[in-house]
């Protein structure tokens, strides 16, 4: 399976912060996405970054891509309470049709 | 409003009588998918659709089947269902492949079908 892995598990940090998760991966892809999923609901798309892209931005989000080490990191600038989510990356490869996700960072914002 | 819907949103069942959770889509999307999520493992690919009549496993399709008859609808089947399907399930849908267009390889969720098999 090339499932990413999310680091870290877990991560609190001070409203106003900055957030860094990280994805790895392990087979060639197309496109990695960003997600986020709110206390059990539906998971929303945040952010794309195709394979020939090196970063992007949107918002207060920053997401690179490094395909030489397999692996991506979404940064959160200036963290709010809204935040506070479960983040998921995704990967879907040029061998067949599958969107894989990952397991998952759980972030809270402290107050 | 561009959505994926699934019905139930929560149902509990027993070991063994057969269930079906439905999913549409209302976006003439190409792509449907159901995903089981549980703690620790993440999201988890069952069985995916590039279109009508075709339909592919994922990584843990043991125990479940779908159908795509029609576009719109990709209905998850547990024949039998047993404890270890106990979970949250998302149906999910995209465009699909549109010539490199990678916004068609966003996935629109639905607010998923939290399953208890006792």
């Amino acid at each position: 399976s090339q499932q990413g892995e999310e680091d870290p598990q877990a991560l609190s940090i001070q409203e106003g912060e900055n957030a860094t998760m990280n994805c790895s991966y392990k087979t060639s892809i197309n496109n990695l996405q960003w997600y986020r999923q709110n206390s059990g609901r539906g998971l929303v798309h945040l952010i794309l970054i195709r394979s020939n892209e090196r970063e992007k931005h949107s918002g207060r989000l920053r997401v690179t891509l490094d395909t030489s080490k397999k692996s991506s990191s979404l940064l959160i600038t200036a963290s709010r309470a809204a935040d506070t989510a479960s983040y998921f990356c995704a990967t879907d490869s040029p061998l067949d049709d599958k969107i894989i996700f990952g397991k998952g960072t759980r972030l809270h914002i402290l107050p | 409003e561009a959505q994926v819907t699934q019905n139930p949103r929560y149902l509990i069942t027993v070991t063994g009588k057969k269930l079906t959770v439905t999913c549409s889509q209302n976006m003439n999307h190409e792509y449907m998918s159901w995903y089981r999520q549980d703690p620790g493992l993440g999201l988890r690919q069952i069985y995916y659709s590039m279109n009508v009549e075709v339909t592919d496993k994922g990584d843990v399709p043991e125990g479940y089947k779908v159908s795509r008859k029609e576009k719109r609808n990709f209905p998850l089947i547990l024949e039998s269902p047993s404890p270890n399907q106990t979970s949250l399930y998302f149906c999910a849908s995209k465009k699909g492949w549109a010539g490199g267009y990678s916004g068609a390889n966003v996935l629109t969720f639905g607010a998923g079908s939290r399953l208890t098999v006792l």
